[in-house]
């Protein structure tokens, strides 16, 4: 199972309401990501956490709330979004090694499908 | 500073060879990786290679690797329609390489 799961797909809020983006994987990866993709654009790093610890926050808006309640599951937090915030919302997730010298492992991240934001 | 980058469109006809390009930055860049995102879809990983390696070759995709001049390089034998999508070299940096940077992708058209 290389799977990593998103729902919901699509989401449509207003700047006022408060809602929540999820992912879970069950490779046994202990990093998980939140991307952000605007069209045509390559995804922008929001968020790593590394056994279920926030361990890089790209200085993003704190109307963004990650959460990695367990090792499988990864949830954002949209509260007062901006119309601006509307793009492509995608988790990833990968083992986490130190990068080795010899071995040909890959450190290699999986994606989900997305979610579609739109904020109205 | 980290940057990869990319040529922005190509266009091939159908049975044809594809190639995409990428430089990067990042001497320290461990493994580098090409992903596929077709419309309205998420990414895909097609391949990656260790920076030790100069070349991997995986059915219909070649990727080839100058460390010396961070060129790399995705051919797709035999394109097909199906192949049409955007192609986004990315390279994984720091200790643990959980940090991944995208280039802005190829637009990949094939042609009939």
């Amino acid at each position: 199972d290389t799977e990593v799961t998103q729902t919901p797909k699509h989401l449509v809020m207003g700047m006022t309401n408060k809602k929540s983006l999820k992912c879970e994987q069950h490779m046994g990866h202990r990093a998980m990501y939140w991307y952000k993709q605007k069209a045509k654009k390559p995804p922008e790093l929001m968020f790593v956490y590394s056994y279920e610890k926030l361990s890089i926050n790209e200085s993003v808006p704190s109307r963004f709330s990650p959460e990695c309640p367990n090792s499988s599951l990864l949830n954002l937090h949209l509260h007062a979004l901006q119309p601006e915030d509307s793009a492509l919302y995608l988790c990833a997730s990968s083992q986490v090694t130190k990068l080795s010298g010899t071995v040909d492992s890959g450190n290699t991240i999986y994606f989900g499908e997305g979610s579609w934001l739109t904020v109205v | 500073g980290e940057d990869v980058e990319q040529s922005l469109f190509l266009s091939v006809r159908e049975g044809d060879s594809s190639v995409i390009n990428c430089t990067y930055t990042d001497s320290s860049s461990t493994y580098l990786y090409w992903y596929k995102q077709e419309p309205g879809a998420g990414l895909q990983l097609l391949t990656y290679i260790f920076s030790n390696m100069d070349m991997k070759q995986d059915q219909r995709l070649t990727v080839l690797l100058n460390k010396k001049d961070k060129h790399l390089s995705l051919r797709i034998a035999d394109t097909q329609t199906g192949d049409s999508a955007i192609y986004f070299c990315a390279e994984s940096i720091g200790n643990y390489g959980q940090n991944f940077v995208f280039g802005p992708g190829t637009r990949l058209s094939v042609l009939p």
